[in-house]
């Protein structure tokens, strides 16, 4: 079975801090990664998606991919009361199936 | 937008019943999926399909079966609900690509067995 490891645990920032969140993964053929956010009693919703490595941006979201080192992670800039939730990394199998991080609960603090 | 809607936000059942879940995507998806969400263990695929009146077994499958008989509907059924399938149920669907592509979730259905 796939594995995507999402270790850290609760991730506490400041309000206007930068919140980094990291994903590792056990296939190294896997071709798509996620990730997505979900308020307490909510369902998962998309954020970003990254397909090759390097950086891609999005408003104050920046999802960085490293196939070489299986990992892939999340830059939250300018953090808001409003990033509060629990982030899901998700990495494709090749056969339109996702595997879930159990996710990371990130709290930010005005 | 997509669009995925399940049949129901709560639902309380009693031991032994039969229970359907449905869930319906607008956006003319191939893929559909049912998970369940405990904490702790995160999201676990139960059941999937990739079109019409087919399916395919997830990571949990026991106690559980499924229904795909039109492309935008696909039920979970539990056969005799047990209270350890007290738990949050999330459908998904995503479009069939050359690459894998992003699920988009339903409300969920927060189902609780007693």
């Amino acid at each position: 079975q796939k594995e995507v490891e999402q270790n850290s645990g609760p991730l506490s920032v400041p309000e206007g801090a930068i919140a980094s969140l990291n994903c590792t993964y056990s296939d190294r053929g896997s071709q798509s990664f996620f990730w997505y956010r979900q308020y307490s009693g909510k369902s998962p919703e998309l954020i970003m998606f990254i397909y090759s490595n390097g950086d891609k941006e999005d408003g104050r979201f920046t999802a960085q991919l490293n196939k070489a080192s299986q990992y892939v992670s999340l830059l939250i800039r300018d953090s808001q009361p409003s990033d509060s939730a629990t982030y899901l990394c998700a990495v494709s199998d090749g056969n339109n199936r996702l595997a879930f991080g159990k996710g990371n609960q990130v709290v930010v603090i005005p | 937008d997509v669009k995925v809607t399940q049949s129901s936000r709560y639902l309380v059942k009693r031991t032994g019943e039969k229970v359907f879940l449905e869930c319906v995507q607008d956006m003319d998806h191939e893929n559909m999926f049912w998970y369940r969400q405990d904490p702790g263990l995160g999201l676990r695929l139960i059941y999937f399909s990739y079109d019409v009146k087919m399916k395919e077994k997830g990571d949990i499958p026991e106690g559980y079966s499924v229904s795909r008989e039109k492309k935008e509907r696909f039920s979970l059924i539990l056969e005799s609900a047990s209270t350890n399938q007290t738990s949050m149920y999330l459908c998904a669907s995503s479009l069939k690509w050359l690459r894998d592509r992003e699920q988009y979730f339903g409300p969920g259905t927060r189902l609780t067995v007693t």
